[in-house]
């Protein structure tokens, strides 16, 4: 399928805000999604935002999406600790039979105290 | 606990031997789906169930590989002949959302002696 990219590893101090980046290829994707994965745990579902939508905001969580760059991006505020973990984004689109979803590599956010 | 459960956790066998993954998912959700997950990668899309009908198949799926959903209810995956290649994690997850929004499980970590 299309590839999915993002930077491989990332570093904030705690109390900084986290931005992790994405880039998708398949400009029919409808739904895009961001994932969270602990050491040895399956994947937790952050957030997700629609194609037609710029914007959504979840508590610490922003999704920004750029439909014209496919650019996507995630937005952590007040980070601490715990989030340290492995984020995938992930894409879905039609085409996909059964709306199988299409992940990047991960990026690995490294909080510090 | 209503989340997807997946059995065992862990499993280690020698190659050649074959081995079976269980996955139970949310009970009113339709949508089934199986992905592979090997060190430093995403998770990648192998097989999908819409009630108990197999839709989709990735051609990551050898012929070595079955899944099968009876009654639409738990779905379970085979490897015959297990190779050192197979080693992975192998996560299941669901979903009945209008945003197609996937919960997965745990995760069955596969290693191939």
């Amino acid at each position: 399928g299309e590839d999915v990219e993002q930077s491989l590893f990332l570093s904030v101090r705690e109390g900084d805000s986290s931005v992790i980046n994405c880039t998708y290829t398949d400009s029919s994707s409808t739904y895009l999604y961001w994932y969270k994965q602990e050491p040895g745990a399956g994947l937790q579902l952050l957030t997700y935002i629609f194609s037609n939508m710029d914007m959504k905001q979840d508590q610490r969580l922003t999704v920004l999406l750029n439909k014209k760059d496919k650019h996507l991006s995630l937005r952590i505020a007040d980070t601490q600790t715990g989030d340290s973990a492995i984020y995938f984004c992930a894409e879905i689109t039609e085409s996909n039979s059964g709306y199988a979803l299409n992940f990047g590599k991960g990026t690995s956010l490294l909080v510090t105290p | 606990d209503t989340g997807v459960s997946q059995d065992p956790r862990h499993k280690i066998t020698k190659r050649g031997q074959n081995v079976t993954f269980r996955c139970d998912p949310i009970s009113e959700h339709n949508r089934l789906y199986w992905y592979r997950q090997t060190l430093g990668q995403g998770p990648e899309f192998l097989t999908y169930f819409q009630n108990e009908a197999q839709l989709e198949k990735s051609r990551l799926l050898s012929d070595r590989f079955s899944a099968e959903r009876p009654k639409g209810s738990f779905s379970t995956l085979e490897i015959q002949r297990t190779e050192q290649g197979d080693s992975a994690m192998y996560l299941c997850a669901d979903s009945s959302g209008t945003y197609n929004e996937q919960f997965f499980g745990p995760g069955t970590r596969l290693t191939v002696l």
